[in-house]
């Protein structure tokens, strides 16, 4: 299958930082990627959808200046979590989406393991 | 509603079938899927089943879907060790946003 990577893919840092989570697709073009959050033994949320070329749509209750999302091309999308606290510790997973197939697939980075102290 | 449910925990012996079980809402529903995660890992697919099929076989794996009670699972034949992990149903209910609605989990230990 198609490989998706996340870089870093764990970060510690101070109350009051910012953190920026990269979601790469190696091996083919995502026009749409995914980001979800995972807390400690629970399912994953999704959080916001990535659109290439265009404004990330937001799931009810997640703050867009909060979590920024830029998905500036094919290949690539960020996510910035701005002025972290300590709730905002996570497991941040995104997802990249494979039209060229005769059905929709997508498949998901290895998560970045994010701890604000 | 959006709600996937899913079972918490499953524990069965090596060598032994495992069945994990996931119930949904949405009669919309496209694709159905089931994810494996291993500890600090991404999300790994193991199938999917395409919303007009009842059955569908993939070496040990077998997904059985009843749509009209809105059931799916998961069979895994010949449980292994390696199979530890948690299993994640997820219902596609739009294939023109992409959106997956996951279930909560369910840990399978597999005891030697």
């Amino acid at each position: 299958g198609a490989v998706v990577s996340q870089h870093p893919s764990r970060v510690i840092c101070k109350s009051g930082t910012s953190v920026k989570i990269e979601c790469r697709s190696l091996d083919f073009q995502a026009t749409t990627m995914f980001w979800y959050r995972q807390f400690p033994k629970k399912s994953l949320m999704l959080m916001a959808t990535s659109n290439e070329g265009s404004k990330a749509t937001y799931e009810q209750g997640v703050e867009k200046d909060k979590f920024l999302i830029n998905h500036a091309s094919l290949t690539l999308s960020t996510l910035t979590v701005t002025s972290a606290h300590p709730e905002d510790s996570s497991f941040y997973i995104c997802s990249a989406r494979d039209l060229s197939g005769s059905w929709s697939e997508q498949f998901f980075g290895p998560g970045t393991r994010l701890t604000v102290l | 509603g959006e709600d996937v449910e899913q079972s918490l925990f499953l524990s069965v012996r090596e060598g032994d079938s495992s069945v994990i079980n996931c119930t949904y809402t949405d009669s919309s529903s496209t694709y159905l899927y089931w994810y494996k995660q291993e500890p600090g890992a991404g999300l790994q697919l193991l199938t999917y089943i395409f919303s007009n099929m009842d059955m569908k076989q993939d070496q040990r794996l077998t997904v059985l879907l009843n749509k009209k009670d809105k059931h799916l699972s998961l069979r895994i034949a010949d449980t292994q060790t390696g199979d530890s992990a948690i299993y994640f149903c997820a219902d596609l209910r739009s294939s023109n946003t992409g959106k997956l609605i996951f279930g909560q989990g369910t840990t399978l230990q597999v005891k030697p």
